[in-house]
C-alpha cells in the first residue's frame, strides 16, 4: 500500500506492558505526527517531527515515547499506560510542518487497549 | 491555548439538501483551515482546505467560508447524498504552521435516503 500505513492496527495491552506502534510513510515527506483520537473529543496533536527532529511534544506524559530514525519512519514507544490512554492513534504527515502546504496525510490508526 | 469549537456535534438530513457546519477559532495568527472527512473505521481525509486570503472556495457540492474578522469558518454541502455520511472536522493551523492543526470535536452527518 502506498500513503501513511501503521502497524499493528489493534493492540491490547496491560498497564506494565511495553509495546510500540510504528508508521511508515512512501510519500517522500519531511514532516511526521502522532495525533491521538478519543471518543467524544478532537484529534489531539501529540508530536510532531520534522526532518528528523522534534519540533513539538504537547505536553504528552513521558509514558509516550516517539522516536523517529529517518524522515519515513515514526515509532511511538508505550510503556505503563492508563485505561484512559485507550484511543486511535493516528499517525500523519506531510510536506513540511509549516510553510505552503498543511495538507495531512493519516494512515488507517492503531487502535490501542489499556487494560 | 488555542482552541476551535465546532457545531453541530450531529447532524441529519434528506438527502437532496443542504448541511452547513460551522466552526470558530480563536488564534488570530491562524492561516489555513482544512476540512477532513472520516468515514467509519477509516482515516481522515481532506476534503477541502481555504487560506487565510481567501474569504470562500468551491469544489463541485462543497465549499467553505471564512471570516477572519469574525473567526469563523463553515463547510456547506449541497445536494447531500448518503455517501457524504461520516464524520466531518474543521481545523485551524497553529500560526502560520500547516501542518500542525488543532482540530475540532467533530460533525457527524447523517444523509437519509
Amino acid at each position: 500500500e502506498t500513503g501513511v500505513t501503521q502497524t499493528p492496527r489493534h493492540l491490547v495491552m496491560g498497564m506494565t506492558n511495553k509495546k510500540s506502534l510504528k508508521c511508515e510513510q512512501h510519500l517522500g515527506h519531511n514532516a511526521m505526527y502522532w495525533y491521538k483520537q478519543s471518543a467524544k473529543k478532537p484529534l489531539e496533536l501529540m508530536f510532531v517531527y520534522s526532518l528528523e527532529e522534534r519540533v513539538e511534544n504537547n505536553s504528552v506524559p513521558s509514558r509516550f515515547s516517539p522516536e523517529c530514525p529517518n524522515s519515513s519512519h515514526l515509532f511511538l514507544h508505550l510503556h505503563t499506560l492508563q485505561p484512559e490512554d485507550s484511543a486511535l492513534y493516528l499517525c500523519a504527515s506531510s510536506q513540511a510542518a509549516g510553510g505552503a502546504t498543511g495538507e495531512l496525510f493519516f494512515g488507517e490508526g492503531s487502535r490501542l487497549t489499556v487494560l | 491555548g488555542e482552541n476551535v469549537e465546532q457545531h453541530p456535534s450531529t447532524l441529519s438530513v434528506q438527502e437532496g439538501d443542504s448541511a452547513v457546519i460551522k466552526c470558530t477559532y480563536s488564534d488570530s495568527a491562524s492561516n489555513y483551515f482544512p476540512w477532513y472527512k472520516q468515514e467509519l473505521g477509516k482515516r481522515p481525509q481532506l476534503i477541502i482546505d481555504i487560506r487565510s486570503n481567501v474569504g470562500e472556495k468551491k469544489d463541485q457540492r462543497i465549499a467553505v467560508t471564512l471570516n477572519k474578522t469574525a473567526k469563523h469558518f463553515s463547510l456547506h454541502i449541497t445536494e447531500t447524498q448518503p455517501e457524504d455520511s461520516a464524520v466531518y472536522f474543521c481545523a485551524a493551523s497553529i500560526g502560520n504552521q500547516g501542518g500542525k492543526l488543532i482540530f475540532g470535536q467533530g460533525t457527524e452527518l447523517s444523509v437519509k435516503p
